[in-house]
């Protein structure tokens, strides 16, 4: 079974930093692109960016409004993404979603974590 | 960035009606990277429609997907109680990908 589980959300101040994780099991995760989406509360879903696989280099896309600040990683050996997010600002306010991209479902993200809510607030 | 625009924005139906749900694009793009996605409250979005026109696992036949360029369609033939949520188009054809803002579907 594909699992898709999101950790590290929590209550930040503005300009500090929080580093998500994304935990992959049932599908060979080194073969896979893995994006982040982001919901605000009562919003609807903003693309965040992606990791691609070793094959394609891990190659990086973000949102352009999130580039400086948001970068994305993964370590193949722990089936395991992340999402370090820097200098956060009460718009980061969401819940953060992992999903993946699979050539199967012509790479539209066919699963996805349960979400981890991140509070920017003082 | 290509800008998706949904609409309407809310459609309000009863079961067993027809849903037509639009997504256009300010360009045009390649049909191949367009999908559909349903999302209900407290819950992540899943996965309709890929490739403007093929279900995904599991979907039902009920939902059907067309469309090309800049105008894509997602249709509900028969609404059943657990299709009311909000639906969402997505491309990711080129960089940023991008969703629609969401059309709810919600009981008359």
């Amino acid at each position: 079974e594909v699992q898709l589980v999101e950790s590290g959300g929590g209550l930040v101040q503005p300009g500090g930093s929080l580093k998500l994780s994304c935990a992959a099991s049932g599908f060979t995760f080194s073969g896979s692109a893995i994006h982040w989406v982001r919901q605000a509360s009562g919003k609807g879903l903003e693309w965040v960016g992606r990791i691609k696989s070793k094959a394609a280099d891990y190659a990086t896309a973000y949102a352009a409004s999130l580039k400086d600040r948001f970068t994305i990683s993964r370590d193949d050996t722990k089936n395991t993404a992340y999402l370090q997010m820097n200098s956060l600002k009460d718009e980061d306010t969401a819940e953060y979603y992992c999903t993946r991209s699979h050539v199967d479902n012509g790479w539209a993200y066919d699963f996805w974590g349960q979400g981890t809510l991140v509070t920017v607030s003082s | 960035e290509i800008v998706l625009t949904q609409s309407p924005g809310t459609l309000s139906l009863c079961p067993g009606e027809r849903a037509t749900l639009s997504c256009r694009a300010s360009q045009s793009f390649s049909r191949r990277f367009l999908a559909w996605y349903q999302q209900k409250p407290g819950q992540a979005p899943r996965l309709l429609i890929y490739g403007a026109s093929s279900r995904a696992t599991d979907i039902p036949d009920r939902f059907s997907g067309s469309g090309s360029g800049t105008d894509f369609t997602l249709t509900i033939s028969r609404l059943e109680p657990e299709d009311f949520a909000v639906y969402y188009c997505q491309q990711y054809d080129d960089l940023p990908f991008t969703f629609g803002p969401g059309t709810e579907v919600a009981i008359k």
